[in-house]
């Protein structure tokens, strides 16, 4: 079975400018959250989606925005990028059920590096 | 509030030495989730243990062991046998009752073993 991918692997782009990220979760899976890693630091949250919804949001600011779709992938969107948003954007997806927690499987991130 | 603190940053052994690596979380919620991730190089998380809040029980699988204790609000990682292939940084993370999706990391505690 497929994990979590995401697409692009790699990308770079310049102060000011715009940048979408994709998440396709494991299939059957309802859930995705996003994550934002600066080097040498752990994940920090940022987004988490459910049927199409917003379920939780993290300290980030408006620039951030994110969607689900109904196949339940997802896309991250950056705008007015700043040198501080380089990092690893990592995707998790999971199977929440009413009876509690799942664990989250995390795809392989995408490194954005903003010059 | 959540928080994870990971105070060993790097640590270097040498290979079939044991390492224990720290974990020590802060929540007010009396359901919470506890869990360690491995990240290699590569950059992907690997999921290797969940342990929920009402589950002191050590556990151990392989040359992993993990020990829970409540009372000190810790939830160490052993490796015994270290080998090379467990280089990598690893991290502890939290999430609780009204989110369960949303984790909260450690900062990381890089793990060099070498030869």
């Amino acid at each position: 079975d497929a994990g979590v991918t995401q697409s692009p692997t790699h990308l770079i782009k310049t102060r000011g400018q715009q940048v979408t990220l994709r998440c396709s979760p494991i299939s059957g899976h309802k859930s995705v959250s996003w994550y934002q890693q600066v080097l040498g630091q752990g994940p920090q949250f940022i987004f988490q989606y459910y049927e199409k919804e917003e379920r939780g949001r993290g300290n980030f600011p408006d620039r951030f925005s994110a969607r689900q779709f109904p196949n339940y992938s997802s896309e991250l969107n950056v705008n007015a990028l700043l040198l501080g948003d380089s990092a690893l954007y990592l995707c998790a997806s999971s199977f929440p059920t009413g009876a509690g927690h799942n664990e989250q499987f995390f795809g392989p991130g995408t490194r954005l590096t903003v010059l | 509030a959540q928080k994870v603190t990971q105070a060993q940053t790097e640590i270097s052994v040498v290979e079939k030495e044991d390492v224990t690596l720290d974990c020590v979380y802060e929540t007010r919620d009396t359901t919470y989730y506890l869990f360690w991730y491995k990240q290699p190089p590569s950059g992907e998380l690997v999921f290797l243990i969940r342990r929920n809040s009402f589950d002191e029980q050590n556990e151990i699988s392989g040359r992993y062991s993990w020990n829970f204790q409540k009372s000190t609000s810790s939830f160490n990682f052993t490796i015994t046998a270290s080998q090379v292939v467990d280089s990598a940084v690893y991290f502890c993370a939290l999430s609780a009752a009204y989110n369960f999706n949303k984790f909260y990391f450690g900062s990381g505690t890089k793990l060099n073993v070498k030869p």
